[in-house]
């Protein structure tokens, strides 16, 4: 079975400062990787993904993902936090399970942009 | 705005009663899904269309859930006899390649009293 670990319920930063969110995963073959966030009473918008090639990935609004695969992990990066980055981030793993492409969601990291 | 449409935004009903919810996904993705998410936690699949074809339900999904895609547009989600376990955010996502991300609507938060 698949599954994502995000070890963190809330990370807080200074604006300014760099940020980063951490992602582990557990699956069988090759994983999709994908960050999502989500502001309050929103649905999940789309960050960055890794299928293949350079282990750094970079996405919308500055952000950044460098994908491990000895460590298992895809942290969520930015090399200088906003205010605005203030939101609930989840990391997704993507992988066959019974035939389908399933994919699975983190719990979530609440992230703290501090003025 | 083309994005992921859901119907209604917030539903609040008594235990027993049966709702339906409705999703409208970006017009050329013929992939669709469902999840559930619940406060604390990630969206949860809970099943997915691929034109109008059911192709995958989760185990989370009870019979007391239905989905349908008739004509490979729209989706509703039916939860017949609700119980309280039901109260959650239901969310709807669209893709046009299984390797593209899913684009999310901003979800229909279900209440039960």
């Amino acid at each position: 079975a698949q599954s994502v670990a995000q070890p963190e319920d809330q990370v807080n930063v200074a604006e300014g400062n760099p940020l980063t969110v951490k992602c582990t995963y557990s699956v069988s073959g090759n994983p999709y990787l994908f960050w999502y966030v989500q502001y309050p009473n929103r649905g999940l918008q789309f960050l960055l993904k890794y299928i293949t090639g350079d282990n750094l990935v970079k996405g919308s609004y500055g952000f950044e993902a460098e994908f491990n695969k000895s460590q298992t992990s895809f942290h969520l990066k930015k090399p200088s936090a906003l205010v605005s980055d203030s939101a609930l981030y989840f990391c997704a793993v993507r992988a066959y399970s019974g035939g389908y492409q399933k994919v699975t969601f983190g719990t979530g990291t609440k992230l703290q942009v501090i003025p | 705005d083309t994005g992921v449409s859901q119907n209604p935004r917030h539903k609040i009903t008594k235990r027993g009663q049966n709702v339906t919810f409705r999703c409208d996904p970006i017009s050329e993705h013929n992939r669709l899904y469902w999840y559930r998410q619940t406060l604390g936690q990630g969206p949860e699949f809970l099943t997915y269309f691929q034109n109008e074809a059911q192709l995958e339900k989760s185990r989370l999904l009870s019979d007391r859930f239905s989905a349908e895609r008739p004509k490979g547009s729209f989706s509703t989600l039916e939860i017949q006899r609700t119980e309280q376990g039901d109260s959650a955010m239901y969310l709807c996502a669209s893709s046009l390649e299984k390797d593209q991300p899913q684009h999310f609507g901003d979800g229909t938060r279900l209440s039960i009293l």
